[in-house]
C-alpha cells in the first residue's frame, strides 16, 4: 500500500516568489493536513481539508493557502515567500480524522528560501 | 503560547538503558495523547497513544505513563537500542470541526550509544 507522497522533495526559491507543494494521500484517506516543521517552532499546524473543504486552519498568515481536489490530493501554496518560510512542510492523511487514531505523514518537502 | 511543553530537548543514553521523555499540557479539553517518532529525512510516525481515562499503556518496549491531575504524560523506552535514535514528539489532541487536530511538543532528540 503506497504511503503519503509529497512532491517535490526539495525546493529552492527566491524571496518574493510563490511556491506550490503537492500531497497525494493514502488511497481511501479523505482528510489531508499540512504542517510546517522548523527547528525553532517544531511542528505547527497549517490547515486541514476533508472532502475538498477546509475544516480547520492554524495561525498562519493569508499567504499560506491550500486546496483539496475530488481525488483527495491536496496542494499548498505560499505566496510572496519570506526567508522565514524556509522549513520542512509535512502532509498527513487520515481515513477518518474524527476517530483520533493519528495521521500518516509523508516525508515532506524541504523548502529553502534565499 | 506553547500548549504542550516537552523535555528534555535532547537525551543521550547507553544501549540497554531507559529513555524517559516528559510532556505537560495546559488545556483540559485535550483527550488524546499520541507520541510520534521521526527519523532523519522522514515524516513523523505514530508510535503509541493513550486516552486520559488510562494511566498507563505499554506496547513492547514503549510505555506511556499518564497523570491526568498533574496534566503530564511521559514516554519510557525500556532497553533502549541504537535503532531507537530519532526525534520523539509528544502531542495532545482535541476535536475541532469534526477532526482531531494534534498540538505537538517541540521534540526530543534521542541518541542511544552502542
Amino acid at each position: 500500500k503506497a504511503g503519503v507522497t509529497q512532491t517535490p522533495r526539495y525546493l529552492i526559491k527566491t524571496r518574493g516568489q510563490q511556491v506550490t507543494l503537492s500531497c497525494s494521500p493514502i488511497s481511501g484517506h479523505r482528510s489531508v493536513s499540512w504542517y510546517q516543521q522548523t527547528p525553532g517552532q517544531g511542528l505547527q499546524f497549517l490547515f486541514e481539508y476533508f472532502s475538498e473543504t477546509q475544516r480547520n486552519k492554524g495561525n498562519f498568515p493569508g499567504r499560506f493557502s491550500g486546496r483539496q481536489f475530488s481525488n483527495s490530493r491536496s496542494e499548498m501554496n505560499v505566496s510572496t515567500l519570506e526567508l522565514g518560510d524556509s522549513a520542512l512542510y509535512l502532509c498527513a492523511s487520515s481515513t477518518d480524522p474524527g476517530t483520533a487514531y493519528g495521521y500518516t505523514f509523508g516525508s515532506g518537502t524541504r523548502l529553502t528560501v534565499v | 503560547q506553547q500548549q504542550v511543553k516537552q523535555s528534555p530537548q535532547s537525551l543521550i543514553v547507553q544501549k540497554g538503558g531507559i529513555s524517559i521523555i516528559n510532556c505537560a499540557y495546559e488545556n483540559t479539553a485535550f483527550d488524546y495523547f499520541p507520541w510520534y517518532q521521526q527519523f532523519p529525512g522522514k515524516g513523523p510516525a505514530l508510535l503509541i497513544a493513550i486516552r486520559p481515562d488510562v494511566s498507563e499503556k505499554k506496547e513492547g518496549r514503549f510505555t506511556i505513563s499518564f497523570n491526568k491531575s498533574a496534566k503530564q504524560f511521559s514516554l519510557h523506552i525500556m532497553d533502549s537500542q541504537p535503532g531507537d535514535s530519532a526525534t520523539y514528539f509528544c502531542a495532545a489532541s482535541k476535536k475541532k470541526g469534526g477532526s482531531y487536530i494534534p498540538t505537538f511538543g517541540r521534540g526530543t532528540s534521542l541518541i542511544v550509544h552502542p
